[in-house]
């Protein structure tokens, strides 16, 4: 069965780097998602990456994929008060069509 | 552009009653995907409809819930007989299909709250 499992909670001090992690379920042809979900809104996609790769940069945001492990991370650098957020790791078969979520994990950026 | 845009936002209802949750899609957007998240979880795949056609209705809870997209743009998700652990936001999310449009957008979600 698909079984996406994150830690529920992460403390972390304005200026320094925040890793969430994440380990799924499929190493095969998938994608993997991170999306960051505020109070009361909806879900907004921050990056992916396919399970061909090992790394992905997009400006403050890394992911690290460890695929043999079935572990991925995402780094953010120069955590700010505005990335305080859930944030929710995502697989999908690249044949497939329906996300499975991971429970969220929840970050708290500290001044 | 314009995101993907769902209402109403909120709804209460009491156990019993019908309820119709619409989602508008990314214009242009083939794929469309129906989610429910109850408090404290991550969201859970409901229906994905390609086109028209509901494509993978595996998610669907049991035969209370239904969708349409008769046009391809517009969907509703119709809930008959609604009991309170109905009570969740529903997400809806479209793609452009296929393997280069596999990123879901999402809306913002409309509350449902069963009383």
């Amino acid at each position: 069965g698909e079984d996406v499992e994150q830690s529920l909670f992460l403390s972390v001090r304005e200026g320094d780097s925040s890793v969430i992690n994440c380990t799924y379920t499929d190493s095969s042809s998938t994608y993997l998602y991170w999306y960051k979900q505020e109070p009361g809104a909806g879900l907004q996609l921050l990056t992916y990456i396919f399970s061909n790769m090992d790394m992905k940069q997009d400006q403050r945001l890394t992911v690290l994929l460890y695929n043999k492990d079935k572990h991925l991370s995402l780094r953010i650098a120069d955590t700010q008060t505005g990335d305080s957020a859930i944030y929710f790791c995502a697989e999908k078969y690249a044949a497939g069509n329906k996300l499975t979520f991971g429970g969220g994990t929840r970050v708290l950026v500290k001044p | 552009g314009a995101g993907v845009s769902q209402t109403p936002s909120n709804k209460v209802t009491e156990k019993g009653k019908y309820v119709e949750l619409r989602c508008d899609p990314i214009s242009g957007h083939t794929a469309l995907y129906w989610y429910r998240q109850s408090l404290g979880q991550g969201p859970e795949f409901l229906i994905y409809f390609q086109g028209t056609g509901a494509a993978d209705d595996s998610g669907l809870p049991n035969d209370r819930f239904f969708a349409v997209r008769p046009e391809g743009s517009v969907s509703t998700l119709k809930i008959q007989r609604t009991e309170r652990g109905d009570s969740a936001v529903y997400l809806c999310a479209s793609s452009s299909g296929g393997t280069g449009g596999h990123e879901q957008y999402f809306g913002p979600g409309t509350r449902l709250t069963v009383t």
